[in-house]
């Protein structure tokens, strides 16, 4: 198994791209999610899926949308890039979205806005 | 809201001393767990805690869950180098498999 994979590494895009942050995962999850990281705020829940169609907004939404067409992938779109979104972007999954479940981390993506 | 906080930030060691970071929930938390960030990596699970004054070791890391379940600790006995990294709690938030996480104990050792 791969595990939870994100692509790309690294990006660094001008004010107002748009853009999609790929992750998928070959666990057959259920639960799949969006984390940014910024220097000292920890990790800040964007949006998450508890399955296939099903999507919501976590702790920080605003500019991204997510969509969850099949259990392996779970996009992330900036939909108009701003310098405030520079971060670090962790997908996350776990085998069902029951709290009792460890999550598994992807190895992130490094995003810079110019 | 529900506020998941660590402390310290920040933590220097000299190689071979001890290391507690501690966790406290502003809410009863049904479970904690806790992952552990590499430098430049991602987040790894090591352990979850489900019960009221619950212990578990793990090699040299021994992790505590509080009586009133809305605090935890993580105590790392003699650090090596290999224990850099940020230590992250996190708590369920909404029961819907979303996790609260604290902002990190980043632990640093000194060869």
């Amino acid at each position: 198994n791969a595990g939870v994979t994100q692509t790309p590494k690294f990006q660094v895009l001008k004010t107002g791209q748009s853009m999609t942050l790929q992750c998928a995962q070959d666990m057959n999850h259920e639960y799949m999610s969006w984390y940014r990281q910024d220097p000292g705020m920890g990790l800040r829940l964007i949006h998450y899926s508890v399955g296939a169609g099903i999507t919501d907004q976590g702790e920080v939404p605003n500019g991204y949308n997510v969509s969850r067409s099949t259990t392996e992938d779970f996009p992330l779109r900036l939909l108009s890039a701003a310098p405030s979104q520079t971060s670090v972007y962790f997908c996350a999954s776990s085998p069902s979205g029951y709290s009792y479940n460890e999550q598994f981390f992807g190895p992130g993506t490094r995003l810079t806005v110019l | 809201g529900q506020q998941v906080m660590q402390i310290p930030q920040y933590q220097h060691v000299q190689e071979g001393e001890d290391f507690t970071t501690y966790c406290n929930s502003s809410t009863t938390l049904s479970n904690i767990q806790w992952y552990k960030q590499r430098p430049g990596g991602h987040p790894v699970f090591l352990i979850q805690l489900v019960k009221s004054g619950e212990v578990k070791k793990q090699k040299r890391l021994t992790f505590q869950f509080g009586e009133a379940k809305k605090n935890s600790s993580l105590h790392i006995t003699a650090t090596q180098t290999t224990d850099v990294g940020t230590y992250f709690c996190a708590g369920p938030q909404g029961g819907q498999g979303n996790l609260i996480f604290g902002k990190g104990t980043k632990l640093s050792v000194k060869p």
